[in-house]
């Protein structure tokens, strides 16, 4: 079965400060992958996507990746901490060929004041 | 534009009772998937449509019907609840199978 691994189940950073989410997968080929928040909410939204077949990393804002694709890693980076990025952050990519988005099961985010 | 809606927000069944998640975008997007959430254990995809008629299975498909009739709904059914099924429901949406997903606020499930 095609994979996510997420190694940390939970971090904290102080706020202002930087902080970097590991994220590997195990499939050969996928075109695009995703990191998604979850805040206590619940609700789903999405931080960040990085297009597979592109070199440059994509950035949002303060949210950066790190996508090596021979490592097949895609970290997130979070720069200058806020209280309201304490969340669960997903990683997620879909494999190519298929319609089947694979999950990780998350990194738990605290943003201490 | 609401987004994708989820009904009910919450739910108690007991054991063998049987009864339907309903999910609704408007964004008149092609791709729709059911996700349960579990502790520790991520989103996992329990079945997903790629249009109106077209159907597949996800990863944990046991004891769970979709269909889709038309582009806008993709209702979720339990056929006869277990307490396995206590959990945290998804449903999401996206212009085609490879883009960016759009979340409901999800249903959650409780099975006495």
């Amino acid at each position: 079965a095609q994979t996510v691994t997420q190694s940390q189940p939970e971090m904290s950073v102080q706020e202002a400060e930087t902080v970097t989410l590991s994220c590997t997968y195990d499939t050969s080929e996928n075109n695009y992958l995703f990191w998604y928040k979850q805040p206590p909410s619940r609700q789903m939204i999405l931080v960040i996507r990085q297009e597979a077949y592109k070199q440059q990393n994509a950035t949002e804002n303060r949210f950066s990746v790190n996508f090596q694709k021979a490592a097949k890693s895609f970290s997130l980076k979070i720069s200058d901490s806020q209280l309201g990025d304490t969340a669960m952050y997903f990683c997620a990519f879909i494999p190519s060929g298929t319609y089947k988005y694979i999950f990780g099961t998350g990194t738990r985010l605290k943003v201490l004041a | 534009n609401a987004g994708v809606t989820q009904t009910p927000k919450f739910q108690v069944l007991k054991t063998g009772q049987s009864m339907t998640l309903q999910c609704a975008q408007d964004m008149n997007h092609e791709y729709m998937s059911w996700y349960r959430q579990d502790p520790g254990m991520g989103l996992r995809l329990i079945h997903y449509s790629v249009g109106a008629g077209i159907t597949d299975q996800g990863e944990v498909p046991n004891g769970y019907n979709v269909s889709r009739s038309t582009t806008e709904d993709f209702p979720l059914r339990l056929l006869s609840a277990a307490p396995s099924q206590t959990s945290v429901y998804f449903c999401a949406s996206s212009r085609t199978g490879q883009e960016t997903q759009y979340f409901g606020p999800g249903t959650r499930l409780l099975v006495l």
